[in-house]
């Protein structure tokens, strides 16, 4: 059964701090993969995404990750965290092969950013 | 910017009620989702919903749950029978094609007393 990993649950970082939130799935066939972010008391919204092509994918506010096919990686990486950062971030798969029409999401990130 | 809204934005209801949670995907969207978030804990796929079908469900989808595209426009989650453990954020998403960006709603709060 496909699956997502995140590893860390809670995450807290200074203004400025340099952040990397890992990210694994297993699925072995093409994927298309999504970090999400939930501010507090807001939806989900998408940061970024990868379909094909470049595997460093850039997103909103700062954000980039970057696909690691052979590791089943997607780690999402930001160089200078600020205090509105404080989310909620997800990592989604969705896998291409199955025929299924649905996305895996991992359980979440907390990250708390201190001003 | 065309987006998903969801309503009620909160619900509370008693154990054993019906209630209907109801989604209008953006207008062009042809793949229809509904995923729930019990508090503290991570987003979970429910059904996906194509050309009128269901396309896949997840375990939690039993015999309680439904949905419906009644007129073209809204996409309905149906819990006939409530349970406390129903008690979640239920979010709706659509998107233009299979394997795209997934917009979402805002959820709708359902409080199961």
């Amino acid at each position: 059964a496909q699956s997502v990993s995140q590893h860390n649950h809670h995450v807290i970082l200074s203004e400025a701090a340099s952040l990397e939130l890992g990210c694994n799935y297993s699925y072995g066939g093409t994927v298309n993969l999504f970090w999400y972010v939930q501010y507090p008391g807001q939806h989900l919204q998408l940061l970024l995404k990868y379909f094909s092509g470049d595997p460093l994918v850039k997103g909103i506010k700062g954000f980039e990750a970057e696909f690691i096919k052979s590791k089943f990686s997607f780690n999402l990486r930001k160089p200078s965290v600020q205090w509105s950062d404080t989310a909620e971030y997800f990592c989604a798969v969705n896998a291409m092969d199955t025929g299924g029409f649905k996305t895996i999401f991992g359980a979440g990130t907390r990250l708390f950013v201190k001003a | 910017e065309p987006e998903v809204t969801q309503t009620p934005s909160h619900q509370v209801t008693q154990m054993g009620q019906e209630v209907i949670l109801r989604c209008v995907p953006i207008s062009n969207h042809l793949y229809f989702y509904w995923y729930r978030q019990i508090l503290g804990q991570k987003v979970e796929f429910l059904v996906s919903f194509y050309n009128n079908e269901i396309s896949e469900k997840s375990e939690i989808f039993d015999d309680q749950f439904s949905v419906e595209r009644p007129d073209g426009s809204n996409f309905t989650l149906k819990i006939r029978s409530t349970k406390l453990e129903d008690s979640a954020m239920y979010f709706c998403a659509s998107t233009p094609r299979f394997g795209e960006t997934q917009y979402f709603g805002p959820g709708t709060r359902l409080l199961v007393l």
